[in-house]
């Protein structure tokens, strides 16, 4: 079974410059999360998608962050413009409930300059 | 709201040492509670959970039990081996499908 996709998982873009991840959960999970890592900390939650509605972007900062998932399938994230603070590794995770299991994708670690 | 706080690391031990990381958490109800490590370059894996009071999670060795009296959740293993070096994070989640709520994370380094 194929794990949690993401891609690009490195990224280096100049401050002020938009940037996108993309995530393909595995498949049949109806849940998707983005995590935000940074350096010596553990993930904490960006949003989280039951099919394809946001059910918890609180965490979300949407000035200049967005995300969406067409379909119920794949999910994209987006930056614009990125700063310097935005520099981290982005997690995305999905699950199937009631299982409590989330399976993480490896991430992609974003450095902006 | 809820919280997770696990001991500062780096935590470094021989090989065959014996691992205890603590971990205690502050949450309403009755979450459920996580084990993840994350392995060197790869990404973060469920080591160990347990859904409810008194539950022992196990796996690969590693062992923890939901303390609801003392709000904690330990990771212990009786002989740690080189293969264990990884970055170690508790976690709780209130329910099934809601985020994970982690600590900061303990790196765990074992030497020969």
């Amino acid at each position: 079974e194929a794990g949690v996709v993401q891609s690009p998982r490195y990224k280096i873009i100049e401050k002020k410059q938009p940037v996108a991840f993309w995530c393909n959960p595995i498949s049949g999970h109806n849940t998707l999360y983005w995590y935000l890592q940074n350096l010596g900390q553990g993930p904490e939650l960006l949003i989280r998608y039951e099919n394809e509605e946001a059910v918890d972007d609180s965490q979300l900062p949407k000035d200049r962050f967005s995300a969406e998932r067409l379909k119920g399938v794949d999910s994209t994230l987006k930056i614009q413009p990125a700063e310097l603070g935005d520099s981290a590794v982005y997690l995305c995770a999905s699950s199937l409930v009631p299982d409590y299991e989330q399976y993480f994708g490896p991430g992609t670690r974003l450095t902006v300059t | 709201g809820d919280s997770v706080t696990q001991m500062e690391g780096p935590v470094t031990l021989s090989e065959e040492a014996f691992l205890t990381i603590n971990c205690t958490y502050t949450a309403t109800g009755y979450p459920s509670l996580f084990w993840y490590v994350q392995y060197p370059g790869e990404g973060l894996q469920l080591l160990l959970k347990a859904t409810k009071a008194d539950d022992k999670g196990s796996n690969k060795g590693f062992e923890a039990t939901y303390r609801k009296e003392t709000t904690s959740f330990h990771l212990e293993k009786g002989s740690v081996q080189v293969s264990d070096s990884a970055v170690y994070f508790c976690a709780l989640s209130r329910t099934a499908g809601y985020a994970l709520n982690f600590g900061k994370g303990t790196s765990l380094l074992v030497t020969p």
